[in-house]
């Protein structure tokens, strides 16, 4: 199996600090992404990391991507109230498949 | 445009009644997913559906779990019997024409507890 696996699995910081999630999967990729979950509900799409790339940006969200440790992380800085959620990488190889890991639960305390 | 959306959002049933919960995917997305999450745990496929071709079923835990596509949209996902242990989440996702890794698009979900 090359499912992501998140750590921590839960993380409390504080507002205006940074959070940083990993992901460690196991078997070779094409590419990672990373998706947020408010409220056990649906899952929105945050960032598309390739296996040829090493970081990416989008706003307050910044990937970084190991393929020789097979990791991943993800930092948001800043945190707001907002970005309290969980987190959850996917990986997926040349099947079509996307396999999420089981989810880091952010909690950004005020 | 609409997104994915699901019905219904929540559905509580007796241990050993059928359940059917519908997936309508973004228009034009030829993939669909079906997914399942128990309380605090992460995503467990369960059935995908891409164009003309025959679903990979793979994920589906046990045969009282079965999937429909309509007409390459609208999906139904039927539970027979239902057991106490197929309380969860269940996760709809449309992508546009699922390409390894794509982006997948997720509905809110149907949260069914069974009793």
């Amino acid at each position: 199996s090359q499912q992501g696996e998140e750590d921590p699995q839960a993380l409390s910081i504080q507002e205006g600090e940074n959070a940083t999630m990993n992901c460690s999967y196991k078997t070779s990729i094409n590419n990672l992404q990373w998706y947020r979950q408010n409220s056990g509900r649906g899952l929105v799409h945050l960032i598309l990391i390739r296996s040829n790339e090493r970081e990416k940006h989008s706003g307050r969200l910044r990937v970084t991507l190991d393929t020789s440790k097979k990791s991943s992380s993800l930092l948001i800085t800043a945190s707001r109230a907002a970005d309290t959620a969980s987190y959850f990488c996917a990986t997926s190889n040349r099947d079509d498949k996307i396999i999420f890991g089981k989810g880091t639960r952010l909690h950004i305390l005020p | 445009g609409a997104g994915v959306s699901q019905s219904p959002s929540n559905k509580v049933t007796e241990k050993g009644k059928d359940v059917e919960l519908r997936c309508d995917p973004i228009s034009g997305h030829t993939a669909l997913y079906w997914y399942r999450q128990s309380l605090g745990q992460g995503l467990e496929f369960l059935i995908y559906f891409q164009g003309n071709s025959a679903p990979d079923k793979s994920g589906l835990p046990s045969d009282r779990f079965s999937a429909e596509r309509t007409g390459g949209s609208v999906s139904t996902l039927t539970i027979q019997r239902t057991q106490q242990e197929d309380s969860a989440v269940y996760l709809c996702a449309s992508s546009l024409s699922g390409g390894a890794g794509e982006t997948q698009y997720f509905g809110p979900g149907t949260r069914l507890l069974v009793l």
